[in-house]
């Protein structure tokens, strides 16, 4: 079965551009999460979207965007990046918002903001 | 807010030796507490998990952590590391639904 996939795997952008990152979730998975890490930093929450909903949001500027088809997969959008919107940003999909079920990470999209 | 501390940046240890992970964690009510592990070039694998129970949890490859409610932690081990073990290493919790608040990391080197 795949695994969480993950497009593109790297980007590089200029900035005051904008970003789509794309991500699509385990098979029967309906959650969708988003996490920014930072290079020498762990992860952080950015969004959480559940049956095409957004359930959860962390403390990012309203530059930062998301949303869920449905599919399930989800799409993460960021207009007008700053440097310091370099990141990889990492993909998390699992059956439901239950902190019992697992959460299963993609390879994450590198992005380079020169 | 909940919050995750992992104290050490870097540690090395020789293959064949223990391995001791550091996690402090802030959190009210009794945490649903993680370790993830992710190698260059690759998302977070989880290696275990607590919830409730036993405070010893085992995990995958070989690894296991103990919960202690009295000092906040829940530090990973392992009794012999191999150099397939070098990656980073995440302590994390739950802060609502399965919203994860991550630590900083732990960079594991071996050396053989």
């Amino acid at each position: 079965d795949a695994g969480v996939t993950q497009s593109p795997t790297h980007l590089i952008k200029t900035r005051g551009q904008h970003v789509t990152l794309r991500c699509s979730p385990i098979s029967g998975h309906k959650s969708v999460s988003w996490y920014q890490q930072v290079l020498g930093q762990g992860p952080q929450f950015i969004f959480q979207y559940y049956e095409k909903e957004e359930r959860g949001r962390g403390n990012f500027p309203d530059r930062f965007s998301a949303r869920q088809f449905p599919n399930y997969s989800s799409e993460l959008n960021v207009n007008a990046l700053l440097l310091g919107d370099s990141a990889l940003y990492l993909c998390a999909s699992s059956w439901d918002r239950s902190s019992y079920n697992e959460q299963f990470f993609g390879p994450g999209t590198r992005l380079t903001v020169l | 807010a909940q919050s995750v501390t992992q104290p050490d940046i870097h540690i090395t240890v020789s293959e064949g030796a223990s391995l001791e992970l550091r996690c402090n964690y802030s959190y009210g009510a009794t945490p649903y507490l993680f370790w993830y592990v992710q190698s260059p070039g690759q998302g977070l694998q989880l290696l275990l998990k607590y919830f409730s129970g036993d405070t010893l949890v085992q995990g995958i490859k070989g690894f296991e952590a103990e919960f202690k409610r009295s000092q906040s932690s829940f530090n990973l081990r392992k009794p012999s590391v191999h150099w397939s073990d070098a990656a980073e290493y995440f302590c994390a919790v739950v802060e609502y639904g399965n919203k994860l608040v991550f630590g900083a990391g732990t960079i594991l080197r071996v050396k053989s």
